[in-house]
């Protein structure tokens, strides 16, 4: 199994401009999390899904977009990049309240 | 709603020297706590957890932790520390319904030779 991937490890984008980050599990997990690290504010849930077709928000949503058409894959949209959003990007999955599985990260700079 | 206190953002202990790191909690239900360690430049990695079973819960690496109800607490503990144990480590907790997780803001260990 390969756990939990993302992609890209590493981007740099101007302000203004959109991109995906993406991830995928192959442990058919139904619920799946993004975050964001910044130093000395541990990790910050931006959006999660419980299954399916099913998103919500989570306490830092702002300028971010999911969907989930798919068990195994919760890409993550910033719309339009702001310099507030360089951060290091995690997703996690997990199966109940269970434990959570991490991808290795993005690290995003917003120039 | 729910919350997650750490005490010390960086805790530093000779190697061989008892590690302490502190949590505490807040949570309007029964709690799933968990601790997880991070290592430069990795993901998130399970330590242990506490799901309701016993109060005293044993984790990967020689480290334990013991759930206080009356004190709301989840503290961190190995009797001996190493080298490696040098990292950053998060409490977490976990009410029940959803499954949305609520972190601490970290830990930084350092272990000094």
């Amino acid at each position: 199994n390969a756990g939990v991937t993302q992609t890209p490890k590493f981007q740099v984008l101007k302000t203004g401009q959109s991109m995906t980050l993406q991830c995928a599990q192959d442990m058919n997990h139904e619920y799946m999390s993004w975050y964001r690290q910044d130093p000395g504010m541990g990790l910050r849930l931006i959006h999660y899904s419980v299954g399916a077709g099913i998103t919500d928000q989570g306490e830092v949503p702002n300028g971010y977009n999911v969907s989930r058409s798919t068990t195994e894959d919760f890409p993550l949209r910033l719309l339009s990049a702001a310099p507030s959003q360089t951060s290091v990007y995690f997703c996690a999955s997990s199966s109940g309240v269970d434990t959570q599985y991490f991808g290795p990260g993005t690290r995003l700079t917003v120039l | 709603a729910q919350s997650v206190t750490q005490l010390g953002s960086h805790v530093s202990v000779s190697e061989g020297a008892l590690v302490l790191l502190r949590c505490n909690y807040s949570s309007s239900v029964p709690p799933y706590l968990f601790w997880y360690v991070q290592y430069p430049n990795q993901g998130l990695q399970l330590l242990l957890k506490y799901t309701s079973a016993a109060t005293l819960v044993k984790g990967i690496n020689g480290f334990e932790a013991e759930f206080k109800k009356s004190e709301t607490s989840f503290h961190l503990t190995k009797p001996s520390a190493h080298m490696s144990d040098a990292a950053e480590y998060f409490c977490a907790v976990r009410g029940g319904g959803y499954q949305k997780v609520t972190f601490g803001t970290g830990t930084k260990l350092q272990v000094i030779p």
